[in-house]
């Protein structure tokens, strides 16, 4: 099983919808999670990150947590072609030299116009 | 100027060749890290120094060696380079204090190719 796990996609949605991405992590003992975003051809950028159980809002994302699932997901509201990208979850698990960033393999968000 | 900088951004080389990945940071970060990403499996850790003292493997390490020369800078070498190490190399930074520890800053990327 892998350490966090997403689902690769293509998710396709039409604009003006609601994406909704989704991460799953085997560690129990995570407390931080994140989310980037990647452009085609581009480096990783942060976009949400969240550390306690429930949603946290910024803008059009919406970031969910739940660890007792070992959840975490984002929705994107009024997605538009702008958003299209991959989404790369990451956590934060315990390791010998401390806690480390681990990234799922991203899923594929496709805004259709 | 971009806060993470890879050089080169582009190298195409052939097997049993030395190659060497340098990346500078301006962000003032003790922590550093190179990446590697194939299609599809997102990022992987291949090395991080938490300062310039201190360096650790991560999850692929194998093929791969790395200087930190001071706290700006971070090289990553393959010393025989072989064609499974074509991929997308990208270095990156963060801050080593709490939560900051996840906010990773990346450089645009060393897109190399072993023939």
């Amino acid at each position: 099983q892998k350490e966090v796990e997403q689902n690769s996609g293509p998710l396709s949605v039409p604009e003006g919808a609601i994406a909704s991405l989704n991460c799953t992590y085997s560690d129990r003992g995570s407390q931080s999670f994140f989310w980037y975003r990647q452009y085609s051809g581009k480096s990783p950028e942060l976009i949400m990150s969240i550390y306690s159980n429930g949603d946290k809002e910024d803008g059009r994302f919406t970031a969910q947590l739940n660890k007792a699932s070992q959840y975490v997901s984002l929705l994107i509201r009024d997605s538009q072609p702008s958003d299209s990208a991959t989404y790369l979850c990451a956590v934060n698990i315990n390791r010998n030299a401390g806690n480390m960033l681990t990234f799922g393999g991203g899923t594929r968000l496709m805004v259709k116009p | 100027d971009a806060d993470v900088t890879q050089t080169p951004r582009n190298r195409i080389t052939k097997t049993g060749k030395r190659i060497m990945l340098e990346c500078s940071q301006t962000k003032g970060h003790d922590r550093m890290y190179w990446y590697r990403q194939d299609p599809g499996l997102g990022l992987q850790l291949i090395y991080y120094s938490f300062d310039v003292k201190d360096i650790n493997k991560g999850e692929i390490s194998d093929g791969y060696s790395v200087s930190r020369q001071a706290q700006a800078k971070f090289s990553l070498s393959l010393e025989s380079a072989i064609p499974n190490q074509t991929a997308l190399y990208f270095c990156a930074t963060s801050d080593s204090t709490g939560r900051a520890t996840g906010e990773l800053f990346f450089g645009e990327g060393s897109r190399l190719t072993v023939l």
